[in-house]
């Protein structure tokens, strides 16, 4: 089967770092995305890690090891507009290529 | 960028209608598209892949009779919702993959479907 986990919320507080993690147990495993979504929106895309090791951009960054099925998103310098549901996602390696969502952590960022 | 255009935003009908959600890829071409529903606090769950000129694929658990998913050219897909029912209430959202062997996928908006 396929399961993907994450945890439900988190709180921190502005100007903080926070680390979302994320752990997976899937066949066809193909690369993982991390999703941020505010509440009615679509997701917006963060960043996507197919190689193990941390890929950096700007305030986030995200890390993925593949032998232990375990990704995190980093999140630096906190701001108020940080609140928001983070979501890892990861690509299945069948001919579609479909994405499928982890059960989503909601950040709140407080002052 | 890539956009896909998703209508309407919003929809409240009457228990026992159907009602349809159109997904459309504006710049690009979209031979695969997801949908996806939300229901609050929880995250997106994948329903089905929509192909276009073939019939879609179902997760397990997705009543393929009470959602139709037609995918009749590159650039459009639908859901229609049969028969609906309170608890079809929700957020469905379509996922486009890009077709130029990048790893993008392109949200639509998303449309708030409310059953009364």
């Amino acid at each position: 089967g396929q399961n993907i986990d994450q945890p439900t919320e988190m709180t921190a507080t502005e100007g903080a770092i926070v680390q979302i993690n994320c752990t997976y147990q899937t066949s066809g495993f193909n690369g993982l995305f991390w999703y941020q979504q505010h509440a009615g929106e679509a997701p917006t895309f963060l960043s996507y890690n197919v190689l193990d090791g941390l890929e950096e951009k700007g305030r986030f960054s995200s890390f993925l090891s593949r032998s232990k099925g375990y990704s995190y998103l980093l999140l630096k310098e906190l701001q108020m507009k940080d609140s928001a549901s983070y979501l890892c996602a990861w690509t299945v390696n069948t001919g579609f290529q479909k994405l499928v969502f982890g059960t989503g952590t909601r950040l709140l960022v407080s002052p | 960028g890539a956009v896909v255009s998703q209508h309407p935003s919003w929809v409240i009908c009457k228990s026992g209608t159907s009602v349809k959600i159109e997904c459309r890829s504006l710049d690009f071409q979209a031979t695969t598209m997801f949908w996806y529903r939300q229901f609050p606090k929880q995250s997106l769950m994948l329903m089905a892949t929509s192909n276009e000129g073939s019939k879609a694929t179902y997760e397990q658990g997705v009543e393929k009779d009470k959602f139709l998913i037609n995918h009749a050219s590159l650039t459009l897909s639908t859901l229609t919702v049969t028969s609906a029912h309170p608890e079809d209430s929700s957020f469905y959202i379509c996922s486009a993959r890009m077709d130029d062997g990048s790893y993008g996928y392109t949200f639509g908006s998303g449309t708030r479907l409310t059953v009364v």
